[in-house]
């Protein structure tokens, strides 16, 4: 069955820092994306972010990048250059290609508050 | 372009009451989603929709949830009847199909509060 798991609850950091998250997920199928969205504090939901499977390299968007260990199954998010308003709950979410579900399976989410 | 559109935005109902809560997916978007986000469950998917066809229903919200896809640009959720533990966040997402990409647009939300 497939799982998403985020065991850190909530991180603090002071501005400009590099964060990084971690991801853990569970799958059986050998295709999959990876997804990592935002919660800012008005409940908004925003894309970051996003992984292939098949693709080795690590991507990148901006300040996020991502940490793709596929033995692991581990897909962390790294922020480098910490700002106030990326202060947000981070969710990691996966999808199957070839279970026949199209939906994104989340994880628990990922409190960030960045300090001045 | 618009993003992914709910109405109302909060929403009180007593218990017992039927509530419907609409949304708007981004133009041109054939996936919509309904989700239910609470502290304790997370996001949890209620229904999702291809092309206005029900392709998946939450096993555990069957039984007092219907989601409709009127048409292309509009969905609603109806809630009949509303228990005080349907308190939550109700979210609508939408994306546009390929193969080779899926990222969802949520809506701002509708915050239920039954008493």
């Amino acid at each position: 069955a497939q799982k998403v798991t985020q065991t850190q609850t909530s991180i603090s950091v002071v501005e400009k820092t590099t964060v990084t998250m971690d991801c853990v997920y569970e799958t059986r199928d050998s295709s999959y994306f990876l997804f990592w969205y935002k919660q800012t504090a008005s409940g908004e939901i925003v894309f970051l972010i996003r992984q292939d499977s098949y693709k080795k390299e690590n991507a990148t968007v901006g300040h996020y990048s991502l940490n793709f260990q596929k033995p692991k199954s581990s897909i962390g998010l790294i922020i480098t250059a910490t700002q106030i308003e990326d202060s947000a709950v981070y969710f990691c979410a996966m999808r199957e290609v070839s279970s026949g579900s199209w939906q994104l399976i989340f994880g628990s989410g990922t409190q960030l508050t960045v300090m001045p | 372009d618009a993003g992914v559109t709910q109405t109302p935005r909060h929403e009180v109902a007593e218990k017992g009451q039927t509530i419907i809560l609409k949304c708007e997916p981004v133009s041109g978007h054939n996936d919509l989603f309904w989700y239910r986000q609470t502290k304790i469950q997370g996001l949890e998917l209620l229904s999702y929709f291809r092309s206005k066809s029900l392709m998946e229903d939450g096993g555990a919200f069957k039984d007092r949830f219907k989601a409709e896809m009127l048409n292309s640009s509009f969905s609603t959720l109806k809630i009949q009847p509303t228990e005080p533990k349907d308190s939550a966040v109700y979210l609508c997402a939408s994306s546009f199909w390929d193969r080779d990409s899926y990222e969802q647009y949520f809506g701002p939300g509708t915050r239920l509060t039954v008493l």
